[in-house]
């Protein structure tokens, strides 16, 4: 089956550690994306990749980071200066960056205390 | 302002009832719209794009009003499955859409017995 996953799906840390989020799509996706969602607002943009070895900042990139070093893996890590890291993260896909339909993995909710 | 407003409801619908709710953007230059259904805790999925002659996918009507600047979702015949929070997406087109996906924060719909 193809499609998209995250681990893990649930992540606690301390507030202070860098946390590291995976995704994996097996879709042969050129485009990737990472997506913040907090209660009541619509889902934001922190990173994208329109294909291996490139990406671009999203409309929330401060204090996160990502690479994309094989077409398949598109891993965030949210570092210790994002401000308010907790949140439920998605990351999703495209066939490619002009496509806008996107396909969407089961999300990591990540709790910082 | 917010690019996308949804009224976050909850609509509570009877079984076998008609509900509809509407998405409004500030965007005029907006050209693509999609429905997508997020079940809670879960990752969205996409439900259907708008078309401007409107178009229908079963028990589902999507209709776009540019004049007004709003898309609308109605479902006939609500189903216990259909309980869900339905996201409204806008984008402004192009070939670099990756950046100019919009989210609207969601109606919840609750279907009850």
């Amino acid at each position: 089956d193809g499609g998209i996953t995250q681990s893990p799906k649930y992540l606690f840390r301390k507030e202070g550690q860098n946390v590291t989020l995976s995704c994996e799509q097996n879709l042969n996706h050129d485009a990737m994306y990472w997506y913040r969602q907090d209660p009541g607002q619509g889902l934001r943009l922190i990173y994208y990749s329109q294909i291996v070895n490139d990406f671009q900042k999203g409309d929330i990139a401060e204090g996160y980071s990502v690479s994309r070093e094989k077409k398949e893996s598109f891993p965030l890590t949210v570092t210790s200066a994002q401000k308010n890291p907790t949140a439920f993260y998605l990351c999703a896909s495209s066939r490619t960056s002009g496509d806008e339909t996107r396909y969407f993995g089961p999300g990591t909710r990540l709790t910082v205390t | 302002r917010k690019e996308v407003e949804q009224d976050p409801g909850p609509f509570n619908v009877p079984e076998g009832a008609t509900v509809a709710f509407n998405c409004t953007y500030s965007n005029s230059a907006s050209q693509s719209f999609f429905w997508y259904r997020q079940d809670c805790r879960k990752e969205p999925k996409l439900l259907m794009s708008v078309y401007s002659s409107g178009n229908e996918d079963g028990r589902f009507t999507a209709q776009l009003n540019r004049a007004s600047q709003y898309i609308s979702l109605l479902i006939r015949d609500s189903k216990l499955s259909d309980s869900a929070t339905y996201l409204c997406v806008v984008s402004s087109g192009g070939t670099d859409s990756w950046g100019k996906l919009q989210f609207g924060a969601g109606t919840q719909v609750v279907v009850t017995p």
